[in-house]
This record gives structure tokens, sequence and C-alpha cells, in this order.
């Protein structure tokens, strides 16, 4: 696609119930980055995709969050068993290659707004 | 781990003013994004530069990769510009994620 596309745009759950996040990323950019951004806070990187190399998981806070990346392009972020700490607005990116000088220019999606009550 | 640290974390400017944002990062680096996310929250790209210096209209960027820092220049600032500016940059060696700083929060006054 045009951009970066997040779904939903906003989620309300309950503490304890899973959520899966979606990002449609532009069409022909192998790299994929998934961020977290709390309220007034900086962005927290979770995990990236590169192609069909393993991804950086490093930053992914505790083994409820796990993301996949389904034939190189579109990505699901699942939390399992969310806490309030959980709320935050998850952001995806994508860039043409990661790691190539030039190619790695990022673009955001809109976000998806977690809330969990 | 690498430390990318920005300054001021906040500015109030009057429509028309000039300002110099920084981004000081200690560690080696080989990819450098600045961002501007509006009061929406959308994340926008306005330069990439590693190296050297741009210029966009009224923002000009410049990075000097050796001395670890680069400085974000806003020129006759608008009420449009507000928001908050980030810096993220991927280091040389490890992998090719991008850290982001602390940011800037910018007011701009009518």
């Amino acid at each position: 696609g045009a951009g970066v596309s997040q779904s939903p745009s906003n989620k309300v759950t309950e503490k304890g119930k899973d959520v899966e996040l979606r990002c449609d990323p532009i069409s022909g950019h192998t790299a994929l980055y998934w961020y977290r951004q709390s309220l007034g806070q900086g962005l927290e990187f979770l995990i990236y995709f590169q192609g069909n190399s393993a991804p950086d998981k490093s930053g992914l806070p505790s083994d409820r969050f796990s993301a996949e990346r389904t034939g190189g392009s579109v990505s699901t972020l699942t939390i399992q068993r969310t806490q309030q700490e959980d709320s935050a607005v998850y952001l995806c990116a994508s860039s043409l290659v990661a790691g190539t000088a030039g190619a790695n220019v990022l673009t955001f999606g809109a976000g998806s707004r977690l809330t969990v009550l | 781990g690498i430390q990318v640290e920005q300054s001021p974390p906040d500015l109030i400017l009057q429509e028309g003013a000039n300002s110099t944002l920084r981004c000081n990062f200690s560690d080696s680096v080989n990819n450098l994004q600045w961002f501007h996310q509006n009061p929406w929250g959308q994340l926008i790209n306005l330069f990439y530069i590693p190296s050297g210096t741009k210029q966009n209209g009224r923002l000009s960027a410049t990075t000097v990769a050796t001395e670890r820092y680069s400085l974000l220049y806003i020129s006759s600032s608008q009420t449009t510009d507000s928001g908050v500016y980030f810096c993220a940059v991927v280091l040389t060696s490890g992998t090719y994620k991008y850290i982001f700083g602390t940011g800037t929060r910018l007011k701009v006054l009518a």
C-alpha cells in the first residue's frame, strides 16, 4: 500500500485478555519494526524483522509478547494476558532494507492505542 | 547500552523565532533520522542524515558523526511546528534497530 497501515486504531480490553495488533507495511519494504510509546514518553523498541532473517526480539518486555510476520509482509503483535501496564500506543514502521545505508529510512503507521482496564 | 540524549527537553517559542535542537549519542552510528511527532501522535520523517547537512524549507539538519551529535535547526517557527522532535540512531555495530532519543517537546505560540 501507499503507507504503513495499522489496525485496530483503538482497542480497549480487560485485564487478562489476549490482544492482536496488525501492521501492513509499505509494499516492497523488507524491514518491519514494532515500537511502544507510553503516554508522554519516548519510543521503546520491541522487535524488528528483516526479510527471512531471524527477528531481533531483544526489546520484547516479557514472554507475554510475541510477534510474527507472515510471507514477509503483514505482521501481528500478540499480547497475552494483558496487564494495565501494557496500555500504550503500539507503533509499526517499515523500511526498504535494514542495515543498508540510505535504504533504512523508517516510515511509521498511525499506531494502535491499547487501553487495558 | 547506547545513550541518545536530546536537548533541551522542553522549548517554548514565539512564532517567527529560530531554534536549535540537539541530539547527542554515545556510540558510533551509521543511520540517523529526525522525526516530528505532531499533536495527533503521527511520526513524520524530517531527515535521514547519518552525516553532513541537509535543508528542507525552514528546516535543516547537520550531523557530525565523528563527534557524535546532530543538530536540527528550525527557522521562522510556526504554530504547526509544535509537537515532539525525536532523533533516532542505528549503531554501527550490532543489529539494525533504531534507538530513539528522549525527545524535545516544542510549543510555538501565536
